[in-house]
């Protein structure tokens, strides 16, 4: 009930083309969904992220579709470029003193 | 800009032995985590605190404990390191309410002989 399942575990891009990561969860309680990026070397920081409220959001080349009723949210990477090349980690987490759920995380690489 | 910082980048450690991590922020963040990362396994939340000498246990706390004697600072025990707890050890703060965005260290690679 508190997994986060991310697929695929890893993904390879053209340079320009478009990169799609998917995550499924169970616990209907969840109403806050971020995805995290992770550049080698660093931490993870926050990429963007949705609430259920709306279907999808967008801020720059990066989308999240979410969709309520099968309880599913991806990532779409438009024009993907060789510095999205990363580690991208989505989460989930519901109201209340409760911490995000990560999935397993989803390594991308863009090549040229 | 927020910083979270964490004592050492790599560290070398005996099994048996007591290995203290340390994380410092700076942007006076009420709640602290912290995580193990394992390839294939993603992030796994080992403790948190929402609060100066409060603490949770997350997903995986067994064989780690924590302290928060500050509210800048959270410690990381592993009170008799084993070879299972080789791993990248991130820490990330946010503020109140737990949705509010993590902010994470640069994490500390661990080994243990």
């Amino acid at each position: 009930q508190q997994q986060v399942k991310q697929s695929p575990q890893s993904l390879i891009v053209q340079k320009g083309g478009i990169s799609i990561i998917n995550c499924a969860y169970e616990n209907t309680a969840f109403d806050y969904f971020p995805w995290y990026q992770q550049f080698p070397g660093k931490g993870p920081a926050l990429l963007i992220a949705i609430r259920p409220d709306v279907s999808e959001k967008k801020e720059g080349r990066f989308t999240i579709s979410f969709n309520k009723s099968a309880k599913q949210f991806s990532l779409h990477i438009m024009d993907s470029q060789p510095g999205d090349s990363a580690t991208y980690f989505c989460a989930a987490s519901y109201s209340g003193n409760t911490p995000l759920v990560f999935g397993k995380g989803t390594r991308l690489s863009v090549i040229a | 800009d927020v910083k979270v910082t964490q004592s050492s980048r790599y560290l070398v450690k005996r099994t048996g032995e007591k290995v203290f991590l340390e994380c410092v922020q700076d942007m006076d963040h009420e709640n602290m985590f912290w995580y193990r990362q394992d390839p294939g396994l993603g992030l796994r939340l080992i403790y948190f605190s929402y609060d100066v000498k409060m603490k949770e246990k997350g997903d995986i706390p067994e064989g780690y404990s924590v302290s928060r004697e500050k509210k800048e600072r959270f410690s990381l025990i592993l009170e008799s390191a084993s070879t299972n707890q080789t791993s990248m050890y991130l820490c990330a703060s946010s503020f109140d309410g737990i949705q509010e965005t993590q902010y994470f260290g640069p994490g500390t690679r661990l080994l243990v002989l």
